[in-house]
Parts: structure tokens; sequence; C-alpha cells
């Protein structure tokens, strides 16, 4: 069965400091989402992505967060100028159309020290 | 504020026995709602999504109830099973399309 993937599985990094997060969606999909989950919360949606722009995005999306698809597989989440409060996982999801159930990825846990 | 509320928020039971978890939400208006089973450490998994118009729907041994009329939905697990230890999410998406995710419901089956 076709699945998301997502590197790296976890990455730690020094507050201040930028991340890059990867996602490959599934081969077919055309919308991709990014999430977060603070460890013991619930899960947060970030923003989706469409046709190579932002089509929604909450108020956690502020402008230390960017996304990009660089190549036609990858889709990427990039944190400026990491925080504490940043340390999280963080879910890729992607479907083939918009808001029907996607298939997430296994995260990548992120922790600023 | 779009909100969803789910019960309880942990659930112990034996192997073989039913369970219903619920889910009440706020979220207007109302596009559809998804039940996830996500193990710990990992993205969570789709089991049902429904629209306005559908009331049930099942996947094996869960089965999702929706009353759009008092915004709620229950998620019924048959014959329990180890694997079903899991926390169970309910996720309902409005006119915006951003998904508002439940707190979720731990469960855990014990043989």
């Amino acid at each position: 069965e076709p699945e998301v993937t997502q590197t790296p599985s976890h990455q730690v990094t020094q507050m201040g400091q930028e991340v890059i997060l990867r996602c490959v969606p599934i081969s077919n999909h055309l919308y991709f989402y990014w999430y977060r989950q603070i460890l013991g919360q619930k899960v947060e949606f970030l923003v989706s992505f469409y046709n190579n722009e932002i089509s929604e995005k909450s108020e956690i999306f502020d402008d230390q967060f960017s996304v990009e698809r660089p190549d036609g597989s990858n889709f990427t989440l990039k944190i400026r100028s990491t925080k504490l409060e940043d340390s999280a996982m963080y879910f890729c999801a992607s479907t083939a159309r918009n808001n029907v159930k996607g298939t997430f990825g296994s995260g990548t846990r992120l922790t600023v020290v | 504020k779009n909100q969803v509320e789910q019960s309880p928020q942990s659930l112990i039971i034996l192997e073989g026995k039913n369970c219903t978890l619920q889910c009440n939400y706020t979220v207007s208006p109302f596009s559809n709602l998804r039940w996830y089973k996500q193990d710990t450490g990992r993205g969570p998994v789709s089991l049902t999504i429904m629209t306005f118009s559908e009331n049930t729907k099942s996947n094996g041994r869960y089965t999702a109830t929706l009353d759009a009329d008092t915004k709620q939905s229950s998620l019924h697990i048959t014959a329990s099973q180890l694997s079903d230890s899991a926390s169970y999410i309910c996720v309902v998406t409005g006119g915006s399309y951003i998904p508002t995710f439940g707190r979720g419901t731990s469960l855990i089956v014990h043989p």
C-alpha cells in the first residue's frame, strides 16, 4: 500500500537554528498537508498546499514557517528560527482530492534545545 | 470557535468486549467528520469519513455514526482486540477546509 514518507524520523536542533522537514507524498496525490502534535496534546493543522501554493493555513503557521514543493516529489516544511515551543511531532499527509481522508506519514519528532 | 470534544478521555476494556467512543462538535458549517486511530509515536490512520447526509459508516469492526442535528458522532468497536489499543481521534472539517481535531480517547484493551 502506498505510503507517505517523512525524514528524518527525529531531529534535534538548537534554538534559533533553521530546520527543514521533508516529506514524500503518495505519487498521484495532489493535496499536501502539514500538522503538528505537541507531546501529550492534540494534533493541530498547520497548512494545506495545492497547485504549488498554500490553500489554507492556521494561526500557528506564522512567518517563521514556509512550505515548498521543490522538485515535484518532495514537500518540505521549513522553520526559520526555531523556538523551544516548536518541539513537537510534525506529520505530513497527502490526498488525491481535497477534504477527504488523508494518508499520514509516521512523523518527524523535532526537539529544540 | 470551532471545537471538538471527545469522551471518555481514556477507557480500559477487556479483550473481546465492545466499546463506544463519543465525539461532540461545534464546527459550523459542517463539511465532514473523520475518525482516526493513532498508535503511540505514529501518524493517524483513517478509519471512517462521513459527510452531512451519512448516518452510519462501517470499516470492519469499526462503526461510526453521525447525527448532524445534534452535532454528535460515535465510534463503536466490536469484539475488541489487543491491537485496538491506541488513541482514537475525531476530526471535523468545516467550510474553511481547516480540520479541527479532538484530543482523542485513549483506549487500552487488556487480555
